[in-house]
């Protein structure tokens, strides 16, 4: 799997927008981007994933660079209850069932 | 419910003891995964089973740890001879595979192992 680099750390205030960046500088052509994130003593959470094209759905939208190289995860609305570490990993089709999970960022929403 | 269904969510062990953890995978769902999570550190992952496909064991740390999976549901993950270093929360994800590299997984809530 592609290797993907993020901050350790982020902060956000309730209410506005989250952008956790993540690079993926060598990610192949059939690399999916996926989203997880977990929320303190809690299993892991789908959040989103694509391929080449901007993705949204009701919890978050993702933005992938047109090199594909990077991509940003945005929370529109910040919320408390959005506090967790937020994993993004770059897998694909060829690579065997397993999703490799990295150290993520740790994303704190302020009051 | 239509989660993953892990059990028990606590156990405690002596050094030493075998333990079984269970994992219900969400019906129909044809992948399912193990993997465990120390106190402060990231998700290991430990094996994987796909259908009737032989399960990739790479991510098993010993040959203490062994798992399978009867009828393409029910997983169980054994542990012979616990050690204080197994000590974790060992996760359970299943997903239904629909394009290789292209599904998601959905969490148990974990069993918390303690081996004293």
């Amino acid at each position: 799997d592609a290797k993907t680099t993020q901050p350790p750390s982020m902060d956000c205030a309730e209410g506005r927008a989250a952008n956790l960046p993540c690079n993926h500088s060598t990610i192949s052509g059939n690399e999916y981007v996926y989203w997880y994130r977990q929320i303190h003593s809690q299993g892991p959470q789908y959040i989103i994933h694509g391929l080449k094209n901007n993705e949204t759905n009701e919890m978050a939208s993702l933005i992938i660079t047109e090199d594909r190289k990077s991509s940003t995860l945005i929370l529109p609305h910040a919320t408390l209850r959005d506090t967790a570490v937020y994993y993004c990993i770059v897998r694909g089709p060829n690579q065997g069932g397993k999703l490799i999970f990295g150290q993520g960022t740790e994303l704190s929403v302020k009051p | 419910g239509a989660g993953v269904s892990q059990s028990p969510s606590n156990k405690v062990t002596e050094k030493g003891k075998d333990v079984e953890l269970r994992c219900d995978p969400i019906s129909g769902h044809t992948a399912l995964y193990w993997y465990r999570q120390s106190l402060g550190q990231g998700l290991e992952f430990l094996i994987y089973f796909q259908g009737n496909s032989a399960p990739d064991k790479s991510g098993l740390p010993s040959d203490r740890f062994s798992a399978e999976r009867t009828g393409g549901s029910v997983s169980t993950l054994t542990i012979q001879r616990t050690q204080q270093e197994d000590s974790a929360v060992y996760l359970c994800a299943s997903s239904p595979i629909r394009q290789a590299g292209n599904e998601k997984l959905f969490f148990g809530s974990g069993t918390q192992l303690s081996v004293l």
